[in-house]
Order: structure tokens, then C-alpha cells, then sequence
């Protein structure tokens, strides 16, 4: 099985700052990559897919990179809305979840 | 409206039985692979089951395999999970997920989850 950790597991970061979230798998998934938002008490919200397919609707503000196994998703300049929990999302060989990043207002 | 709604989620003792129903509108269903995914209030999110269109092929967390059931009526528009034997550790939101392609593979993002139903298992 694939497994995914991310890093860091909480960030503190202030509106308008750069934010920069690595995720990990532990063998090569090619670029079968999603990144998803998670705000309290709602469902996930797709992101990026294909490591920096950016899902329609989404802000230019998030990007994403990588291949292999090493990707980021970048915030380029964090929003009050952008404060939430963050997961990647291996979809290679079946499905794996990250553990998740929460960001948080410093 | 493109839309997931799931029900049949409650209290349950361990052991017992559970079916959880994905009522789904606003798309073709029988287009998509659909998928269950799980999360523990306050933790993270874990891939349960998935099930391709035309239910030629299903999938399994290990975690899972053995006591769940997953299938669909594309008749109906609808996706289910058996849950049997369940156990504490299923205590968990249960979230109905659409697969946006290709419809005939497990591995996939999801673009649509619907808002998820709660399977509480304790005595």
C-alpha cells in the first residue's frame, strides 16, 4: 500500500503570506496527485488534481507541483477564507489520504 | 443541482448492521465510478470502498474487507454500503464521493462529495 505524510501538520501564517504544504508518498505516483480544503463541519473541496490541475472554480492563488514523490501546494498569498485543513491524495493505486495540514491564523 | 446526499447513518451496537444509502441528482451516474470515504470527527480522511459504472469492479480498505458491502442501482441514481460486524473503530462521518473519471478504474480523485452521514457504533 501507498502511504502519503505531509508536512507540516500545523502552520501558522498571516493574511497575505506564502504558504507552502508537502506531501509525500512512499514510492513513486507519478503525478496521480490531488490536494483538497477541509473547513469545520464541512465536506472536503477538490482542489488541484493531476499534481497542478487547478479544478475549476478554484482561485489562481492555489498551485501545485511535484512528481514522483514529492509534491507541494502553494498558496500564493493566503486569504481569511484559506484558513482550513489541507489534505493530499494519492490516486496512483487505489486511494490514500495525507494526514492533513492545518492552517491557522498566527 | 449536481448533488450527494447520504442517509442511513445513527447509532448502531457493535456487532450489529448498518446500511448507508448515496442518493445522488444533477449528473449522468451511470458515467462514474463512486466511492465511500470515511473521517473520524476531528481526524483525518480515509478511503473506505469503490465501485466502478457498471459495478465490474470493487474495492476495499483492508480495513473494511470481509464485513462491508459496497454496490449501486443506476437505475436509481443511488449508491449503498452494507456495513456489518461493525466494530467502535467505524465510529466515523460517512461521505458519498463521485469519481469524475475514467469510469472504469478505482483510482481517482473526487470532485463531488456529498455533506456525509454519521455511523455512531457503541453499546
Amino acid at each position: 500500500d501507498i502511504q502519503m505524510t505531509q508536512s507540516p501538520s500545523t502552520l501558522s501564517a498571516s493574511v497575505g503570506d506564502r504558504v507552502t504544504i508537502t506531501c509525500r508518498a512512499s514510492q513513486s505516483i507519478s503525478r496521480w496527485l490531488a490536494w483538497y480544503q477541509q473547513k469545520p463541519g464541512k465536506a472536503p473541496k477538490l482542489l488541484i488534481y493531476k499534481a497542478s490541475s487547478l479544478q475549476s472554480g478554484v482561485p489562481s492563488r492555489f498551485s501545485g507541483s511535484g512528481s514522483g514523490t514529492e509534491f507541494t501546494l502553494t498558496i500564493s498569498s493566503l486569504q481569511p477564507d484559506d484558513f482550513a485543513t489541507y489534505y493530499c491524495q494519492q490516486y496512483n493505486s487505489y486511494v490514500t489520504f495525507g494526514p492533513g495540514t492545518k492552517v491557522d491564523i498566527k | 443541482e449536481v448533488q450527494l446526499v447520504e442517509s442511513g447513518g445513527g447509532l448502531v451496537q457493535p456487532g450489529r448492521s448498518l446500511r448507508l444509502s448515496c442518493a445522488t441528482s444533477g449528473f449522468t451516474f451511470d458515467d462514474y465510478a463512486m466511492h465511500w470515504v470515511r473521517q473520524v470527527p476531528g481526524k483525518g480522511l480515509e478511503w473506505v470502498s469503490g465501485i466502478t459504472w457498471n459495478s465490474a469492479h470493487i474495492g476495499y480498505a483492508d480495513s473494511v474487507k470481509g464485513r462491508f458491502t459496497i454496490s449501486r442501482d443506476n437505475a436509481k441514481n443511488s449508491l449503498y454500503l452494507q456495513m456489518n460486524s461493525l466494530r467502535a473503530d467505524d465510529t466515523a462521518l460517512y461521505y458519498c464521493a463521485k469519481a469524475p473519471s475514467p469510469p472504469q478504474q478505482l483510482s481517482s480523485y473526487f470532485d463531488l462529495w456529498g455533506q456525509g452521514t454519521l455511523v455512531t457504533v457503541s453499546s
